[in-house]
């Protein structure tokens, strides 16, 4: 079964410092992978998507991903973190052949210091 | 373009009722997603509608149910309400293929009482 773990619940930075949040997955292919962002109350918005091609993917607000099939890891990385990227991160995985059921880690919570 | 909406916002029912939540996807999106969130279990998948059939289905009790008219919006059914029902419910939709962007709509909050 597909599974997926994302080993911080919780991360805080500095404003302007760089992030990194941590993303791990179990399934035997190539599995669409993808970052999303929620801020209190609302739901959910996609940052970016991983299924082939170039491994290191480009997202929206400054946001980027590694694929490393090797670790199994989908890391999502921004350089400079801004107060406004204070939401909880999830990475989600997904299978060719289920249309859109996909699998979601539990979360990761970021806090930013001004 | 409207985004995805999902009503009510918020629904307080009592155990053994039955609620029915509603959303309406993007203009153009032919494929509707619930997923149930709590913060003990996190975001799990309920079902899926495309083209008013189920797709695909996780692994929830017969109690919750769904559907999906011709004009795309979706409804989901929780008969027998227990107190585990009590979560956010998560819209999304997309256009129909597989492995697509999600636009989720902000949820129904149901509090079981």
């Amino acid at each position: 079964a597909q599974s997926v773990t994302q080993p911080d619940i919780h991360i805080t930075v500095s404003e302007g410092a760089s992030l990194e949040l941590r993303c791990n997955y179990s399934y035997g292919a190539t599995p669409y992978l993808f970052w999303y962002v929620q801020s209190p109350g609302q739901g959910l918005q996609l940052l970016l998507k991983y299924f082939s091609g170039d491994t290191l993917v480009q997202g929206i607000k400054g946001f980027e991903a590694e694929f490393k099939r090797s670790q199994s890891s989908f890391n999502l990385r921004k350089p400079s973190v801004h107060w406004s990227d204070a939401a909880e991160y999830f990475c989600a995985v997904g299978r060719s052949n289920t249309g859109n059921q996909f699998y979601f880690g539990t979360g990761t919570s970021l806090t930013v210091i001004p | 373009k409207a985004g995805v909406t999902q009503t009510p916002r918020y629904l307080i029912k009592t155990r053994g009722q039955q609620v029915t939540l509603s959303c309406s996807p993007i203009s153009g999106h032919r494929s509707v997603s619930w997923y149930q969130q709590t913060p003990g279990q996190g975001l799990q998948f309920l079902f899926e509608y495309f083209s008013e059939t189920q797709r695909n289905k996780g692994n929830f009790p017969g109690r919750f149910s769904g559907r999906q008219f011709s004009n795309s919006r979706s409804e989901m059914n929780v008969s027998t309400l227990e107190l585990g029902d009590s979560a956010l419910y998560l819209c999304a939709s997309s256009s129909g293929g597989t492995g697509e962007k999600l636009f989720f709509g902000s949820g129904t909050q149901l509090s079981v009482l």
